[in-house]
């Protein structure tokens, strides 16, 4: 149980364009959803706090019009980047939980922007 | 603000060996402190978890100890097999909601 898919998981594009990416809770209802960035063999770093049907949380430091997130359902969350450039290049991982549940991990996307 | 500093970065250990990873918390509100595993290029898996209302958690050979006067609390692995080589990030919150993560310790096990 508790298995979280995030898609895609890589992916590489042009200077310039916007990424979607999705997350997704396959067997339960994921109240809080979270997105987070990790740079080459360093920490998870959270990025933003999305609660179904709510506005996100963004962190300090976190642009929140290049970084778009949707909590649209109770199992689906999408992290859209804007505009992205290459230091916007990382591995996205988002997590989902269920109340007072721990979170899970889904298995990440790594962008690569050119 | 909210820290949790994780120590050593890196350890290496023989095959059999026990590893013995430690992270100290800022926020003496936290009470809820997760072990993630994470193998290169994969999604962080929980592996152990523990509450503030108890010291120490066990589950064949992980276990996990908290010290909330001393805001600390330990991952120790025994009889450690090449298999658990991987990255382990410990975190802290409250509740289950917001984790603050440690920087990770990179794990080699050595056959």
């Amino acid at each position: 149980g508790a298995v979280v898919s995030q898609h895609p998981s890589w992916v590489i594009c042009k200077s310039g364009t916007s990424v979607k990416i999705e997350c997704r809770s396959l067997d339960f209802q994921a109240t809080t959803m979270f997105w987070y960035r990790q740079f080459p063999k360093q920490s998870l770093m959270l990025m933003a706090t999305s609660n179904e049907g709510s506005k996100a949380t963004y962190e300090q430091g976190v642009e929140k019009d290049k970084f778009l997130i949707n909590h649209a359902s109770l199992t689906l969350s999408t992290l859209t980047v804007t505009s992205a450039h290459p230091e916007d290049s990382s591995f996205y991982i988002c997590s989902a939980k269920d109340g007072d549940q721990p979170q899970h991990f889904g298995d990440g996307t790594r962008l690569s922007i050119l | 603000g909210e820290n949790v500093e994780q120590h050593p970065s890196t350890l290496s250990v023989q095959e059999g060996d026990s590893a013995v990873i430690k992270c100290t918390y800022s926020d003496s509100a936290s009470n809820y402190f997760p072990w993630y595993k994470q193998e290169l290029g994969k999604r962080p898996q929980l592996i152990i978890d523990i509450r503030s209302n108890v010291g120490e958690k066990k589950d064949q050979r992980i276990a996990v100890t908290l010290n909330k006067t001393a805001k600390h609390f330990s991952l120790h692995i025994t009889e450690t097999q090449p298999e658990d080589s991987a990255v382990y990030f410990c975190a802290a919150s409250k509740g289950t909601y917001k984790y603050i993560f440690g920087t990770g310790t990179r794990l080699k096990v050595l056959a």
